[in-house]
């Protein structure tokens, strides 16, 4: 059972332009969320978060926004540039794991952007 | 300032074998994590820790074991290898009421 879903495999962007990734989920006790970015032969490293409590967080290029009742949440990138061409994974983390926290991830976004 | 540390970066196993992926921080987290990721696939979590002494398993626990006897290491242990057990596989760390984890880069395993 997938309760974190992302269902765009991959996704290409002219560069300069925005870069939009969705990811869906269904467990409602879920109450924080971040997106890492993955390069070729690395670990995964942390871009963003959000707290259930917001709809939206920006770090620079990047925003997060989260919108609650629909159960989804999409991280925007812009301008979009080469060295955003990864993959991106949306993970979550449930309220009732207080003390023991564990993120539970997508299946992940490979993004290309095309200079 | 080496952050998670990941020892082998890749191995070849013949189906039976045994072996110990390797796993150290030296941030001072209390939680540690063991992830793998077969193609195409998200992070599963296979055990966890929250301090030394302490582990409990994940999602996808079977056919491996850990222990945590510092709060720097926390090695996975494949006591019989099986094909199904080709993946990719990620150590993290986090500090106490943090929710960002750290990754290492990842042991490539391939059991033939």
């Amino acid at each position: 059972d997938q309760q974190v879903k992302q269902n765009s495999p991959s996704l290409s962007v002219q560069e300069g332009r925005i870069s939009i990734l969705n990811c869906d989920y269904t467990n409602s006790m879920f109450d924080y969320f971040l997106w890492y970015k993955k390069y070729p032969a690395e670990g995964p490293t942390f871009l963003i978060s959000i707290s259930s409590i917001k709809d939206k967080n920006e770090d620079g290029r990047f925003t997060v926004f989260l919108n609650k009742s629909a159960k989804h949440l999409s991280l925007h990138i812009v301008p979009s540039q080469p060295g955003d061409s990864a993959v991106y994974f949306c993970a979550a983390k449930s309220g009732l794991d207080f003390g023991n926290e564990k993120l539970t991830f997508g299946t992940g976004t490979r993004l290309t952007i095309i200079p | 300032n080496a952050g998670v540390t990941q020892t082998p970066k890749f191995r070849i196993l013949k189906i039976g074998q045994s072996m110990t992926l390797q796993c150290t921080q030296d941030m001072n987290h209390n939680y540690m994590y063991w992830y793998r990721q077969d193609p195409g696939m998200g992070l599963k979590l296979i055990y966890y820790s929250v301090g030394a002494g302490i582990t409990d398993k994940g999602e996808v626990p079977n056919g491996y074991n850990v222990s945590r006897s510092t709060t720097e290491d926390f090695p996975l242990r494949l006591e019989l290898a099986a094909p199904s057990q080709t993946s990719v596989y990620f150590c993290a760390s986090r500090t106490l009421g943090a929710q960002t984890q750290y990754f290492g880069p990842g042991t490539r395993l391939l059991v033939l």
